[in-house]
């Protein structure tokens, strides 16, 4: 079945960085977007950015410009995501999700852009 | 403050329907965007339960119903089972910022 698994938990300082990743299986990897969605304690759900594991090309959420980098590694159908300049804000739970299918759209409606399945999130704590 | 908007809260007894709406605008379902609807259990990773406003994932129960028109769109849930208790999150797509993938605020459902 489709899954995406991702690495475990981390412990980081004001400043520092974290990098998490994600392997997906059951599907081709590189034919799926690859987004990342955190989650504040008791808060709501957050996107931060998308990548094409094809390609490469990448694009993040106007929030996190300049210290988020998305990237993968093809021969191992592994996603990743490193956030720089961590501050007490940023203790959350980084999910991946695959993008199920790329919107399009035709006569003025759109259609896909649904994340199907997530991982089972990473948390990152940020303490000083 | 989400580009989507959700009440923060919903209740309903067994048995009784219960809708969810998530007002958007028209840079994203005024623009034909679609919109999706999660479930998240309490510590658990959310869990798609309609996609393209209407249609049901396989596994998803079919109480579970979704429309969307103009800049509004809804989850409705009939036959409410314990089980459906868990916060709710619509997501679509967001013109004003370049590829911008966005959620509503949430929604705690609570099956009394």
């Amino acid at each position: 079945q489709v899954q995406l698994v991702q690495s475990g938990a981390e412990v980081k300082k004001p400043g520092a960085s974290v990098k998490v990743s994600c392997q997906a299986s059951g599907y081709i990897f590189t034919s799926h977007d690859i987004n990342w969605v955190r989650q504040t304690p008791g808060q709501g759900l957050e996107w931060m950015g998308w990548m094409n594991p094809k390609s490469g090309n990448t694009g993040y959420a106007q929030k996190f410009k300049g210290r988020v980098t998305m990237t993968r590694q093809t021969s191992t159908n592994t996603a990743f995501m490193e956030l720089s300049g961590l501050r007490s804000e940023d203790t959350a739970v980084y999910y991946c999700v695959k993008e199920a299918a790329s919107i399009s759209c035709s006569g003025g409606r759109c259609s896909g852009g649904w994340f199907d399945p997530w991982g089972q999130g990473s948390l990152v704590t940020v303490l000083s | 403050q989400s580009v989507l908007t959700q009440p923060p809260s919903v209740s309903g007894a067994p048995g009784q329907r219960v809708a969810i709406s998530c007002t958007g605008s028209s840079s994203n379902f005024g623009a034909g965007y679609a919109v999706h609807w999660y479930q998240q259990i309490p510590g658990t990773a959310p869990k798609l339960v309609l996609y393209d406003n209407t249609h049901r994932p396989s596994g998803v129960p079919a109480r579970f119903s979704g429309s969307k028109s103009g800049t509004s769109a809804s989850l409705v849930i009939t036959g409410l089972q314990a089980e459906d208790e868990a916060d709710y999150y619509c997501q679509s797509y967001d013109t004003r910022l370049s590829g911008s993938r966005v959620f509503g605020g949430g929604t705690k459902l609570t099956v009394l």
